[in-house]
């Protein structure tokens, strides 16, 4: 059963305009989400964090919201610029003992066009 | 800067053959992560480690097995390549013990097992 998931496998943006991509999870223990960002070919490289005592967290054109009533994350990017092309992972810190695990959603491909 | 290094980017092999993929981080990071991804499915954990010569099964640990002898070193072995191992996979590392810890990935080894 999926944990971690992003129900839509793609979106289309028009440069300059806002993208956003969600991610709904299941486990209210989850208490740390990440966003991943991937180019072809590439490893994920880490792009905003947000700890549940939080409900936004901002840094540049990257926002991500935390709403944990509805167990759901989004991450908003403003403006959106071709660049930005790429396929982006939602994660959640599944922590036991000592040492977290991510459990990662299966990815939404944004395409931003010129 | 958090580097993690994969010994090849692409790599052709044979049914059966046995496969060593390499993993080095320079960060002396306590875990180290061997995921897979592949299209639709995300990123999928095999193995990871919490400490040298430790080890503990991811999701899909099946057809895998791994070794930990340094710190900074994390191999993944596909002991009888098949074709369904074909798939990017992707190390990682993170520091120990720490909650909300990040995951730093490497470029990617793409497998190809004809």
């Amino acid at each position: 059963d999926q944990q971690v998931k992003q129900n839509s496998p793609s979106l289309s943006v028009q440069e300059g305009r806002i993208s956003i991509l969600n991610c709904d999870y299941t486990n209210s223990m989850f208490d740390y989400f990440l966003w991943y960002k991937k180019y072809p070919a590439e490893g994920p490289t880490f792009l905003i964090s947000i700890s549940s005592i939080k409900d936004k967290n901002e840094d540049g054109r990257f926002t991500v919201f935390l709403n944990k009533s509805a167990k759901h994350l989004s991450l908003h990017i403003v403006p959106s610029q071709p660049g930005d092309s790429a396929v982006y992972f939602c994660a959640a810190e599944n922590y036991g003992g000592s040492q977290g695990n991510l459990i990662f959603g299966k990815g939404t491909k944004l395409s931003v066009k010129p | 800067d958090v580097k993690v290094t994969q010994s090849s980017r692409y790599l052709v092999k044979r049914t059966g053959e046995k496969v060593f993929l390499e993993c080095v981080q320079d960060m002396d990071h306590e875990n180290m992560f061997w995921y897979r991804q592949d299209p639709g499915l995300g990123l999928r954990l095999i193995y990871f480690s919490y400490d040298v010569k430790m080890k503990e099964k991811g999701d899909i640990p099946e057809g895998y097995s791994v070794s930990r002898e340094k710190k900074e070193r994390f191999s993944l072995i596909l002991e009888s390549a098949s074709t369904n191992q074909t798939s990017m996979y992707l190390c990682a590392s993170s520091d120990r013990g720490l909650r909300q810890e990040t995951q730093y990935f490497g470029p990617g080894t793409r497998l190809l097992v004809l």
